[in-house]
């Protein structure tokens, strides 16, 4: 069965240091992967996203993330954080099932914490 | 406004009360899902919808019910609320086929007593 993992419930980092949120995740099939952002009291909203092509993604806020298929990870990477960056970061992978609709499956989250 | 809207933002209600959570789209995206966040367990899909008059289980569908009967709305039902059910819901919707991005509400926050 197809799963994802968030090897970090906590990452806290000091403002202005780079920071790398893992994910890995475990399928049998093809797969889309993407990384949302949760601040506070707010919904998801999508940062970036590998669907095909290169292997590295750059999204929003200065994020990037490198799509690995032999080690089956999606880490997501940021030179400088801000103190804005404080947010639960999450990886998500989506596959077509066996009856052929599509499933998406959340990590557990991470949250991300700068500090000055 | 176009987007996705849910409502209330929040609720308390007393156990084995029903309560309804709205969520609306203008987007005319043809799939609608339901989220549940608790701690320790990120999202978990409750119900989702691949159009109008269509709906199936997802994750965790005990003790909630859905309807879809125009494209732009997907009510969820608590029939009879219980304090498990404390937990901030999600709407989300996308579009059919690729690139299977969901755009996400803001959440309900439901408190059950």
């Amino acid at each position: 069965a197809q799963s994802v993992t968030q090897l970090d419930s906590q990452v806290p980092v000091f403002e202005e240091a780079p920071v790398e949120l893992r994910c890995n995740y475990s399928s049998s099939v093809s797969v889309y992967l993407f990384w949302y952002v949760q601040y506070p009291n707010q919904g998801l909203q999508l940062l970036l996203k590998y669907l095909s092509g290169s292997t590295l993604v750059k999204g929003i806020n200065g994020f990037e993330a490198e799509f690995n298929k032999s080690q089956t990870s999606f880490h997501l990477r940021k030179p400088s954080v801000h103190i804005s960056d404080t947010a639960e970061y999450f990886c998500a992978v989506s596959f077509i099932t066996q009856g052929g609709s599509e499933k998406l499956v959340f990590g557990k989250g991470t949250k991300l914490t700068v500090n000055p | 406004d176009a987007g996705i809207t849910q409502s209330p933002r929040y609720k308390i209600t007393e156990t084995g009360r029903q309560v309804t959570l709205m969520c609306h789209q203008t987007w005319s995206h043809s799939y609608m899902f339901w989220y549940r966040q608790d701690l320790g367990h990120g999202l978990r899909l409750i119900y989702y919808s691949a159009a109008a008059d269509i709906t199936d289980k997802g994750e965790v569908p005990d003790g909630y019910v859905v309807s879809r009967s125009k494209t732009e709305n997907f009510p969820l039902t608590l029939e009879s609320a219980t304090r498990s059910q404390t937990s901030v819901y999600f709407c989300a919707s996308r579009e059919r086929g690729l690139p299977y991005e969901q755009y996400f509400g803001p959440g309900t926050r439901l408190t059950v007593t």
